[in-house]
């Protein structure tokens, strides 16, 4: 079983629309998780930490689920310039995992 | 600008022949990671450092070689015992938080590809 599994989508939506993403994983002892955003033939950039409490930042809004071990990113009034792939990381014991990444495609 | 410095940026590469890709950080992060993506899938964790003198091996670090000499420096040499070598490379630092958190950051990668 892989350590973080995430939909590869693609998730096609118009702008102005709000999506969500989903990630799960599979090592209740994890310690911290993120969501890093990644363009086409660039490297991963650091878009939000997850925190246990919930965190926003603008537009989007990361969620963290300890319980059922899953973690959520809302995206609100989508923007031509959020179309990227987004990858679920999680962190155990300086040692970090990730998805394989959901793609999303936002069109005017 | 303090960053992560990776080169080249691309290369090609005969079979049967060893390549090395450089990692410079000016961050003064302890711990540095290379890992390797191939298409439609996420990364994967080739070698780590925490502390110069010292690495270890990842999930996929047959064929690969590293060397921390350097606290700024991470090189990765890719052998010809790896049979697949073509993918993007990307090295990486990290550093704890207030939070108590490591976050990453990434170099902008070294695209390998072998003909």
């Amino acid at each position: 079983r892989k350590e973080v599994e995430q939909d590869p989508g693609p998730f096609n939506v118009p702008e102005g629309a709000t999506v969500a993403f989903n990630c799960t994983y599979s090592n209740s002892a994890s310690q911290s998780f993120f969501w890093y955003r990644q363009d086409c033939r660039k490297e991963p950039k650091l878009l939000m930490s997850v925190y246990s409490s919930g965190n926003e930042d603008g537009r989007f809004t990361a969620q963290l689920n300890r319980a059922s071990q899953y973690i959520s990113l809302l995206i609100r009034d989508s923007k031509l310039s959020d179309s990227a792939t987004y990858l679920c990381v999680v962190n155990n014991f300086n040692k970090f995992y990730f998805g394989s990444g959901t793609k999303l495609n936002v069109k005017p | 600008d303090g960053g992560i410095t990776q080169s080249p940026k691309y290369l090609f590469r005969k079979e049967g022949q060893n390549v090395t890709l450089s990692c410079e950080q000016n961050l003064n992060h302890d711990a540095m990671y290379w890992y390797r993506q191939d298409p439609g899938q996420g990364l994967r964790l080739i070698y780590y450092s925490q502390i110069v003198n010292d690495f270890q091996k990842g999930d996929i670090a047959e064929g690969y070689s590293v060397s921390r000499e350097k606290k700024e420096s991470f090189p990765l040499t890719v052998t010809s015992a790896q049979k697949n070598p073509t993918a993007f490379y990307l090295c990486a630092s990290s550093v704890k938080q207030g939070s108590g958190a490591n976050v990453l950051t990434f170099g902008a990668g070294s695209r390998l590809t072998v003909l």
